[in-house]
């Protein structure tokens, strides 16, 4: 299978702050990467498509000055929390989508992360 | 649009005993069904996907799911379930031609010892 990392695992921080969340697809390209959040024991929502070289395309009702979402390279995609609140605080997950198939991977799979947990004080 | 149900928020079983999960899509064309087990603070691992061949599909930890198109389901089972089975458990849904996936609420498992 494919292998997806994210940093932090966690985080706490002060409200107003920034929060910088790094997605790594560790052993193949992604240049469509997404975020989801998660809220407890609720399902994932997408907040944003990522793309690679291009800007994202963020769901309806996703503030996109707030989550400001990077996809410098085929390989990483980063979120940014901007001035943090409490109400921000979730679990945050991202998953790549495989474009090239081959060695079990199919076309438009998706691999997810570990999540991050970001608390804001 | 595209959508999935999830219709029990909670299951609880004896360990041992069958674990069924239920789920119920809604998708313009072929569906993309998948399976996927949440533990606490952990991301979503991957337990078994259904993209075309046999209905009934067999995935990682003994679990299998069967795919019945008419009644537009794909519940997840387990003949013997065990304690180490506890936990959320998502449905998610993908049009063919399509890449972005629709989850479920989510099903949390209890199986008691």
């Amino acid at each position: 299978g494919a292998v997806v990392s994210q940093h932090p695992s966690w985080v706490i921080c002060k409200s107003g702050t920034s929060v910088k969340i790094e997605c790594r697809s560790l052993d193949f390209q992604a240049t469509t990467m997404f975020w989801y959040r998660q809220f407890p024991k609720q399902s994932l929502m997408l907040m944003a498509t990522s793309n690679e070289g291009s800007k994202a395309t963020y769901e309806q009702g996703v503030e996109k000055d707030k989550f400001l979402i990077n996809h410098a390279s085929l390989t990483l995609s980063t979120l940014t929390v901007t001035s943090a609140h409490p109400e921000d605080s979730s679990f945050y997950i991202c998953s790549a989508r495989v474009m090239s198939p081959g060695a079990g991977l199919t076309y438009n799979e998706q691999f997810f992360g570990p999540g991050t947990r970001l608390t804001v004080l | 649009a595209q959508s999935v149900a999830q219709p029990e928020d909670q299951v609880n079983v004896a360990e041992g005993n069958p674990l069924t999960v239920k789920c119920t899509y809604s998708v313009s064309g072929n569906p993309y069904l998948f399976w996927y087990v949440q533990y606490p603070n952990r991301g979503l691992q991957f337990l078994l996907k259904y993209i075309t061949g046999d209905n009934l599909v067999k995935g990682s930890y003994g679990f299998e799911a069967e795919f019945n198109k008419s009644q537009t389901s794909f519940h997840l089972k387990k003949p013997s379930a065990l304690v180490s089975d506890s936990a959320l458990y998502f449905c998610a849904v993908r049009a063919s031609n399509d890449y972005k996936l629709s989850f479920g609420a989510g099903t949390t498992v209890t199986v008691r010892a």
